[in-house]
């Protein structure tokens, strides 16, 4: 098992500029998730899923969307990136019970720069 | 929602010597209290976790104590080694929902040789 494999593992971005940021996981995990992590700030939940077709707010939403349309899969969008999106990001899947019960697997984590 | 506040943000010791880190949370219906490490430039890993219904669970090296009554918990390090070196993020759920975890901000570990 790869586990949670995120792409790229860096990237510049012009502010303005749209991307995606990849995740996919091997396991078979119902839920999955995204994260930001600002320096002495912990991590921020974006967007989750519960499974295909089903997409949720976290905490920090703003400038993002996602998709869910197979279980493996969970793509981040940034449209019209801005300098406070400058973060680590990392994608993260959990078994078929709420994350707050089950361990979260993280994958290796985006570092984005947006200039 | 859920707050959690962890402190210290960062806490050097001596090789050998023990560390304690401490996280308070706000909701009295938070019930699982996972405790994650993060190496420089790596991704977070589970090391530990606790529900409430355990005041105190250990694994080798480390430990972590629940006081429910108080909204507290710790994580206990003894026998700190260089390999401890890193950042430790503890966390809080109702277990409610597929959102639940809510981290603190981090403790920077540093074990001085």
């Amino acid at each position: 098992n790869a586990g949670v494999t995120q792409t790229p593992k860096f990237h510049i971005l012009k502010i303005g500029q749209s991307m995606t940021l990849q995740c996919t996981q091997d396991m078979n995990h119902n839920y999955m998730y995204w994260y930001r992590q600002d320096p002495g700030m912990g991590l921020k939940l974006i967007y989750y899923s519960v499974g295909a077709g089903i997409t949720d707010k976290g905490e920090v939403p703003n400038g993002y969307n996602v998709s869910r349309s197979t279980t493996e899969d969970f793509p981040l969008r940034l449209e019209l990136a801005a300098p406070s999106q400058t973060s680590v990001y990392f994608c993260a899947s959990s078994y078929s019970v709420p994350a707050g019960r089950s361990p979260l697997h993280f994958g290796n984590g985006t570092r984005l720069t947006v200039t | 929602g859920e707050n959690v506040e962890q402190h210290p943000s960062t806490l050097s010791v001596q090789e050998g010597d023990s560390a304690v880190i401490k996280c308070t949370y706000s909701d009295s219906a938070s019930n699982y209290f996972p405790w994650y490490k993060q190496e420089l430039g790596k991704r977070p890993q589970l090391i530990i976790d606790i529900r409430s219904n355990v005041g105190e669970k250990k694994d080798q090296r480390i430990a972590v104590t629940l006081n429910k009554t108080a909204k507290h918990f710790s994580l206990h390090i003894t026998e700190t080694q260089p390999e401890d070196s890193a950042v430790y993020f503890c966390a809080a759920s109702t277990g409610g929902g597929a959102d639940g975890l809510t981290f603190g901000k981090g403790t920077h570990l540093i074990i001085q040789p």
